[in-house]
């Protein structure tokens, strides 16, 4: 199982940037997935979950309507656009996989890719 | 609200055991959790996940000196024969209709 997030950077607050998740070694479309944040020094934040399909999506309370999870299992990858960027998103993005389908908790993390939001 | 909640150090001795519990909120205390390890500078691994009667699964490669157990709202962490790898951050996570919730985790000192 190897997870890669990709598409972290620098970007202005009020940006956007779109967080990408390659996935390999297991067959992709059956597994529901999960995005977690950890800003610097600070614990682990749950950010957004989508099922196998698609079809179910959910969101942290505090980032709804800023931020969207998405797939493509034909490309086995994950997706976080963020919009509206604010310093306080300034965090590590991990991809994480669910044990079951829409069953957490994670068995399989990501590398992590590094969002920085700064003027 | 489902909140799980960690002590926010714990050491032991080189060779001894240590244990590390998450404590569920009241009227969430049947709910299963997993635990995470996150050494230092790395991405959090999945150690196991532990069910409200004890019973857990481990993840891929886990050694077994990682065990679960659980009682009541207390989920826990027991390591045993630290080592110096040992020393790192540790996470409880739970689920439930709001989402998913982790600990503020706990960081264990090896001495």
């Amino acid at each position: 199982v190897q997870l890669v997030e990709s598409g972290g950077g620098l970007v202005k607050p009020g940006g956007s940037l779109r967080l990408s998740c390659a996935a390999s070694g297991f067959t992709f479309s059956t597994y529901s997935f999960n995005w977690v944040r950890q800003a610097p020094g600070k614990g682990l934040e749950w950010v957004a979950s989508i099922s196998s399909s698609g079809y179910y999506i959910h969101y942290a309370d505090s980032l709804k309507g800023r931020f969207t999870i998405s797939r493509d299992n034909a490309k086995s990858s994950l997706y976080l656009q963020m919009s509206s960027l604010r310093a306080e998103d300034t965090a590590v993005y991990y991809c994480a996989r669910d044990l079951w389908e829409q069953n957490p908790p994670f068995d399989s993390w990501g590398q992590g890719t590094l969002v920085t939001v700064s003027s | 609200q489902l909140v799980v909640t960690q002590s926010p150090s714990a050491s032991a001795s080189l060779g001894a055991s240590v244990k590390v519990t998450c404590t569920l909120t009241s009227g969430h205390t049947n709910y299963a959790i997993g635990w995470h390890q996150q050494q230092p500078e790395k991405a959090p691994r999945f150690l196991m996940k532990i069910n409200s009667d004890g019973s857990h699964i481990k993840g891929d490669g886990v050694p077994d000196r990682f065990s679960g157990s659980s009682s009541g709202a207390e989920r826990y962490l027991t390591i045993s024969s630290l080592q110096s790898e040992d020393e790192a951050d540790y996470y409880c996570q739970t689920w439930g209709a709001g989402g998913v919730v982790f600990g503020g985790g706990t960081k264990l000192t090896v001495l």
